[in-house]
């Protein structure tokens, strides 16, 4: 069975600062690895995928990710927090294909920006 | 632009009058996912159908349903709701291919039971 695992259900940084959201994975296969981002009442918006490719992955609006199999994590990193960041990031694992790219997602961490 | 809509956004439904929500798409994704997500806490997946066949998650309540009549639309019936479906329902599609590729989400509905 595939998990993730969030540390850090609230995480909070000021404007400026680097963010860590941390996310650690369990999975029998290989994993393909995902970050979602949800603004209060919207749906989840795509922030970057680990497809198995390159193990350091860049997303929409600075973030990046590294998979590290030896660690089994997929930590989210962005150099500078603006407030337009506080949002809620969900890590979310998927099998691949033939298994219709069900989304085992975590539980959550909810990121607040200081000014 | 092609995308994912759900209506409608916000529902109020009263205690154990049927309630469906609807969700289209413009994508031609094989692969059609309803998730729910209580407040503060991680989308949980309902069902999903890949093309026409239909694939339920061991522990969906038989009070949830579904219908895809189409590629494009897929909808969510609620037969009886009771006080604790009220959660933000989430449609999403995805495409079955290698590599893999992300699910992409609707605005999602707010359903309330009152």
């Amino acid at each position: 069975a595939q998990s993730v695992t969030q540390l850090g259900s609230h995480v909070s940084v000021s404007e400026g600062a680097l963010v860590l959201l941390r996310c650690n994975y369990s999975s029998s296969v290989p994993p393909y690895l995902f970050w979602y981002v949800q603004y209060p009442n919207q749906g989840l918006q795509l922030l970057l995928k680990y497809t198995s490719a390159a193990t350091l992955v860049k997303g929409i609006n600075d973030f990046e990710a590294e998979f590290k199999k030896s660690e089994t994590s997929f930590h989210l990193t962005k150099p500078s927090a603006h407030m337009s960041d506080a949002a809620e990031y969900f890590c979310a694992v998927t099998s691949g294909p033939g298994a219709t790219n069900k989304l085992i997602f975590g539980t959550g961490t909810l990121l607040a920006v200081q000014p | 632009d092609a995308m994912v809509i759900q209506n409608p956004r916000y529902q109020v439904t009263q205690f154990g009058k049927p309630v469906t929500l609807s969700c289209s798409q413009t994508l031609n994704h094989n692969v059609m996912y309803w998730y729910q997500q209580k407040s503060s806490q991680a989308p949980k997946l309902l069902f999903h159908y890949y093309d026409k066949d239909f694939n339920n998650e061991a522990d969906t309540p038989d009070n949830f349903q579904s219908r895809r009549p189409n590629t494009s639309f897929c909808f969510l019936d609620i037969r009886s709701p009771g006080l604790g479906d009220a959660a933000m329902y989430l449609c999403a599609t995805s495409r079955v291919s290698r590599p893999v590729t992300e699910a992409f989400f609707g605005q999602g509905t707010r359903l309330t039971v009152v």
